[in-house]
């Protein structure tokens, strides 16, 4: 069955301070590797897929990196408005492709 | 071009009842999905439609829920009975089809249900 664990649960940065979420995933052969963002009362908005180990993504603030067991969003001198849960999720060559998430990392930055 | 349309954005019903929420897709997108979030976890995927056949529902408790998909576009996810732990954000996403990973898929906004 595929996993997907994602640490920290949770992140207090202040503002600028760069730092790394981890995404650490099992799965029978790696279709995508996919990053969220989810704000409160709204549903996961797609930032990034990443296909084969050493792939890298990046979107402003955001970079995200890809090995054969895990995954990382860095994030560089983040703002408050970066302030959200990222979710990982994995999809497999098998099956019904299916997206399996992790719980998240909820990131919060401080002003 | 419109997001994916949910309704209604929220539900309080009590244990027993039944309940139903509706999906509209980005129009065109082949594959549409309902989610289960339960406060501090990460989506579940509950059932997945192609056009209007069901290619997934093995996690969907279906002694309670249902779903269906009619002429291929919109789609309803019916509970009923509920109970206290259907208590979650239920989200409805669609792609264009099931192998679409450039753009990832579009969720909507979720219907938020409390069971009391």
């Amino acid at each position: 069955e595929d996993q997907v664990t994602q640490s920290p649960e949770a992140l207090r940065l202040q503002e600028g301070e760069s730092s790394s979420l981890n995404c650490s995933y099992t799965v029978s052969g790696l279709r995508g590797l996919f990053w969220y963002r989810q704000d409160p009362g709204k549903g996961p908005e797609f930032l990034f897929t990443l296909y084969s180990a050493g792939e890298e993504k990046e979107k402003e603030r955001l970079k995200a990196t890809l090995t054969k067991k895990e995954s990382f969003l860095h994030i560089t001198a983040p703002k408050p408005e970066d302030s959200a849960t990222y979710l990982c999720a994995v999809q497999a060559n098998f099956g019904n492709e299916k997206l399996t998430f992790g719980t998240g990392t909820r990131l919060t930055i401080i002003p | 071009e419109a997001g994916v349309a949910q309704s209604p954005r929220y539900k309080i019903i009590e244990k027993r009842q039944s309940v139903a929420f509706w999906c509209n897709p980005i129009s065109g997108h082949a594959t549409l999905y309902w989610y289960q979030q339960i406060l501090g976890q990460g989506p579940k995927l509950l059932i997945q439609f192609q056009n209007n056949g069901v290619v997934d529902d093995s996690q969907l408790p279906k002694d309670r829920f249902s779903a269906e998909r009619l002429k291929g576009v919109d789609s309803t996810l019916k509970i009923q009975p509920a109970k206290l732990e259907d208590s979650a954000v239920y989200l409805c996403a669609s792609s264009l089809d099931h192998w679409e990973g450039r753009y990832g898929y579009t969720f909507g906004s979720g219907t938020r249900l409390t069971v009391v």
